[in-house]
């Protein structure tokens, strides 16, 4: 498997554009989490999916920012409109839950800027 | 909400020295995960501890969880420059998914 993958490594857009970011995580994975990293506030989770179905989105920032599964292997991350302070890394993980080891695989992730 | 804060936030060390960081949550967790991650890259799944009092063992490194299961350390013996990087904790408050980054430690080395 060629482990998760973000689309696109790079993205500068300006303010008030919207942006999708894209995420196909490893096969059979059940769990899909969006996490976001800066400087100032590290690593945060912004939701997290099982089985396609959103589960807690409650570090999603603001109603700028949305998340959608529509199947297995696919997810988007939108922020609409974007603002200067959105720019950060955005990453994509997958994992399975095999009744013990939950290790996450995280996507090479999607750089942001917003100008 | 949960917070999980870990300490030091930066260390330099010299080759050969130890290394430890501390990963402390504010609430109980059902297990702890701990990741590394580059300069540049993303984060690296090392290992998962989910007994109160595990400890575990990967070479030169060695991690343990603690016996309330609201903290952690890990502990790099006789560093070396691939050593380089930022280490995270993790860990969800139990009956979740929600894993929580820790703040995360810059661990630098000096050849």
């Amino acid at each position: 498997d060629a482990g998760v993958i973000q689309s696109p490594r790079h993205e500068v857009t300006e303010m008030g554009q919207e942006v999708t970011l894209r995420c196909k995580p490893i096969s059979g994975h059940d769990y899909l989490f969006w996490y976001r990293q800066t400087m100032m506030r590290g690593l945060e989770l912004l939701i997290y999916f099982n089985n396609n179905v959103p589960i807690d989105d409650s570090g999603m920032p603001e109603d700028r920012f949305s998340a959608k599964m529509p199947n297995a292997s696919f997810s988007t991350l939108k922020i609409q409109p974007s603002e200067p302070r959105d720019s950060a890394v955005y990453f994509c993980a997958s994992s399975l839950d095999t009744g013990g080891n939950t290790e996450a695989f995280f996507g090479q992730g999607t750089r942001l800027t917003v100008v | 909400g949960q917070q999980v804060m870990q300490i030091p936030q930066y260390q330099h060390v010299q080759e050969g020295e130890d290394f430890t960081t501390y990963c402390n949550s504010s609430t109980t967790l059902s297990n702890i995960q701990w990741y590394k991650q580059r300069p540049g890259g993303h984060p690296v799944f090392l290992i998962q501890l989910v007994k109160s009092g595990e400890v575990k063992k990967q070479k030169r490194l060695t991690f343990q969880f603690g016996e309330a299961k609201k903290n952690s350390s890990l502990h790099i013996t006789a560093t070396q420059t691939t050593d380089v990087g930022t280490y995270f904790c993790a860990g969800p408050t139990s009956g979740t998914y929600k894993y929580i980054f820790g703040t995360g430690t810059r661990l630098k080395v000096l050849a």
